[in-house]
């Protein structure tokens, strides 16, 4: 079943910061979030395990609830090169492939 | 390694033709996803293999689809015949253990 993201879009200025959230009506194994910029195939930014982690990337970390079947991930600080359509992509079992969500489109501008 | 390869980039044809979109996977993963992505529905797992093995193909729209993986360097999705609906990128990706998908850069196709 599909997660749900949200925002759909947010618009930042530089320096701003932004938490993208993504949700699953199902217990959630893993959490895994991508990037894509226009035109371009999704890149690996973390995964995330059950036990409620939280994890860093530069300035962009996330964090998993298992509880609440959720993770947010967090932009701090942001620059331009960070716009992008965010996905998460939600794992039910260690065996299982991901569904992504709808994605949440990010803008940075100057 | 030169990461996942797709080909071709672009593709245009017509309704009704048949399609066959390729992909290499890196060496040595053991996974290989087709997903499609559209505006509307985001990107759609399609089918996967574990090992050359089908493991799953129940996003597969229609029978008009097929997948094959002969071998662990090499996979095809086949759309015949194919519809304007079709029209979407489409994506392979690979993975060791399902951990961090590696994309190719997908194939644009339009079906006119």
């Amino acid at each position: 079943q599909q997660p749900v993201q949200s925002p759909q879009a947010v618009i930042l200025r530089e320096g701003e910061d932004a938490v993208i959230n993504c949700s699953s009506s199902k217990a959630l194994y893993s959490v895994h979030w991508y990037r894509q910029k226009h035109g371009e195939a999704p890149v690996f930014l973390m995964i995330l395990l059950k036990g409620g982690e939280q994890k860093g990337h530069e300035k962009i970390s996330a964090s998993f609830n298992e509880k609440k079947q959720q993770s947010s991930l967090y932009l701090t600080a942001s620059q331009l090169s960070y716009s992008g359509t965010y996905f998460c992509g939600t794992g039910h079992s260690g065996n299982t492939p991901l569904v992504f969500g709808k994605g949440t489109r990010l803008s940075v501008i100057a | 390694d030169a990461g996942v390869i797709q080909s071709p980039r672009h593709e245009v044809t017509e309704m009704g033709q048949e399609v066959t979109l390729r992909c290499k996977p890196i060496s040595g993963h053991d996974y290989l996803f087709w997903y499609r992505q559209t505006m509307m529905r985001g990107l759609e797992l399609l089918i996967y293999f574990n090992n050359n093995v089908p493991i799953d193909d129940s996003g597969m729209p229609e029978d008009r689809f097929s997948a094959k993986m002969p071998n662990a360097s090499f996979s095809t999705l086949k759309i015949q015949p194919s519809e304007p609906r079709d029209s979407a990128v489409y994506f392979c990706a690979s993975s060791f253990g399902q951990i961090e998908a590696f994309f190719g850069q997908g194939t644009r196709l339009t079906v006119v």
